[in-house]
């Protein structure tokens, strides 16, 4: 149990183009969606905390307007990273909190994301 | 701002061989994951350790966690091949929106036949 779906797993897009990564728990609701961004060889970096029904709460540093982020149901979370530029390019990852469940997280798989 | 450090960043040991992986955190808290990365892979969930004095053990893996000193300790017994991998450390905090996980910086363990 307790599996989070992301896709796509890699994409490739031209500077200027928008793309959106979706994160969908499969068998669980989750109040609560974690959006990380992990350059090579570098930590995963908490980029937003979204939840469902409200606005997602963003890190410092993270501009919201270019990472646009809808948690519009308890099983779907997306991230929309407008006007790509090749700097964006990373490894995009989701992470999901089980409603009800202490502790209870789970990651997606994973979108590498390139921009040329 | 939290910080949460590991130590040694990178790590090349010896199959056979024991090692210890440690991670600070400038912040109380009492909720400490442990989780493993394969290249382009995401994340493996690990250890979740929840209290002071927590100790966990899994095959040759085995965690701990001291609240009072803030850190955590990932133990690899007799290493093997298959444990090279990044491994991370993760803080939970509560937050105003919610719980927050932040991460370690990563250590990379590489393990020679």
């Amino acid at each position: 149990g307790a599996v989070v779906s992301q896709h796509p797993s890699r994409v490739i897009c031209k500077s200027g183009t928008s793309v959106k990564i979706e994160c969908r728990s499969l068998d669980f609701q989750a109040t609560t969606m974690f959006w990380y961004r992990q350059f090579p060889k570098q930590s995963l970096m908490l980029m937003a905390t979204s939840n469902e029904g409200s606005k997602a709460t963003y890190e410092q540093g993270v501009e919201k307007d270019k990472f646009l982020i809808n948690h519009a149901s308890l099983t779907l979370s997306t991230l929309t990273v407008t006007s790509a530029h090749p700097e964006d390019s990373s490894f995009y990852i989701c992470s999901a909190k089980r409603t009800g469940v202490h502790h209870g997280y789970t990651f997606g798989s994973g979108t590498r994301l390139t921009v040329v | 701002e939290l910080k949460v450090e590991q130590n040694p960043l990178f790590l090349s040991m010896q199959e056979g061989k024991n090692y210890t992986i440690y991670c600070n955190y400038s912040t109380t808290s009492d909720r400490l994951y442990w989780y493993r990365q394969d290249p382009g892979k995401s994340l493996e969930s690990l250890f979740v350790l929840l209290s002071n004095g927590a100790v966990k053990q899994e095959g040759r893996l085995m965690a701990s966690l001291d609240t009072k000193a803030r850190l955590s300790t990932l133990h690899i017994t007799a290493a093997v091949h298959d444990l090279s991998a990044t491994y991370f450390c993760a803080v939970e905090l509560e937050g105003n929106t919610g719980n927050q996980f932040y991460f370690g910086t990563g250590t990379s363990l590489t393990v020679i036949p």
